[in-house]
């Protein structure tokens, strides 16, 4: 089992439409959850981080943590095609190291 | 958010030669800094940790006296690609460890290394 998982995709969603990326953890002891976003060609970048469970909103963006289910998922409400990248979810382990599931590649067509 | 720096941007060189690419964090102490390393179309490769004062720690399957990591000072880790090869060609993108802000990281902008 990976550390990080994350579904692949394409996830392909229209322009408007909520977008929702899933993602989930095996190391109960994590404290630090992270989504970056990678625009191909380019390097990652941090977009949200979440620590407690609940919801927490910037902007258009929403993430969700469950400690219980070990889950955290981002929706980003009224998608724009220039929200077309690759999310990373990231953890940080008891470990203090931070691991990064392999991405969901996210599609907005117009 | 913090910024993290990396140069060059991109580099050719003739097979054999050496490469170093430098990582600084502009606006924070980083006494952690890591390197990645990514194929077209492929996740992100954790390639070794770099502690600032003390040796890195390489990831199973990386070559240490091929991929030399110095991180002399809090803002400052370099990855030196010795010999390189075409096969070395990639995208490498280092990232930085905030401390006071509860172990986040940040990534450079990354450094595009093809090998002739």
């Amino acid at each position: 089992q990976k550390e990080v998982e994350q579904n692949s995709g394409p996830l392909s969603v229209p322009e408007g439409a909520i977008a929702s990326l899933n993602c989930t953890y095996s190391d109960r002891g994590s404290q630090s959850f992270f989504w970056y976003r990678q625009y191909s060609g380019k390097s990652p970048e941090l977009i949200m981080s979440i620590y407690s469970n609940g919801d927490k909103e910037d902007g258009r963006f929403t993430a969700q943590l469950n400690k219980a289910s070990q889950y955290v998922s981002l929706l980003i409400r009224d998608s724009q095609p220039s929200d077309s990248a690759t999310y990373l979810c990231a953890v940080s382990s008891s470990a203090s190291k931070i691991i990064f599931g392999s991405g969901t590649r996210l599609s907005i067509r117009p | 958010g913090a910024v993290v720096s990396q140069h060059p941007s991109w580099v050719i060189c003739k097979s054999g030669t050496s490469v170093k690419i430098e990582c600084r964090s502009l606006d924070f102490q980083a006494t952690t800094m890591f390197w990645y390393r990514q194929f077209p179309k492929q996740s992100l490769m954790l390639m070794a940790t770099s502690n600032e004062g003390s040796k890195a720690t390489y990831e199973q399957g990386v070559e240490k006296d091929k991929f030399l990591i110095n991180h002399a000072s809090l803002t400052l880790s370099t990855l030196t690609v010795t010999s390189a090869h075409p096969e070395d060609s990639s995208f490498y993108i280092c990232s930085a460890r905030d401390r006071t802000s509860r172990e986040t990281q940040y990534f450079g902008p990354g450094t595009r290394l093809l090998v002739l």
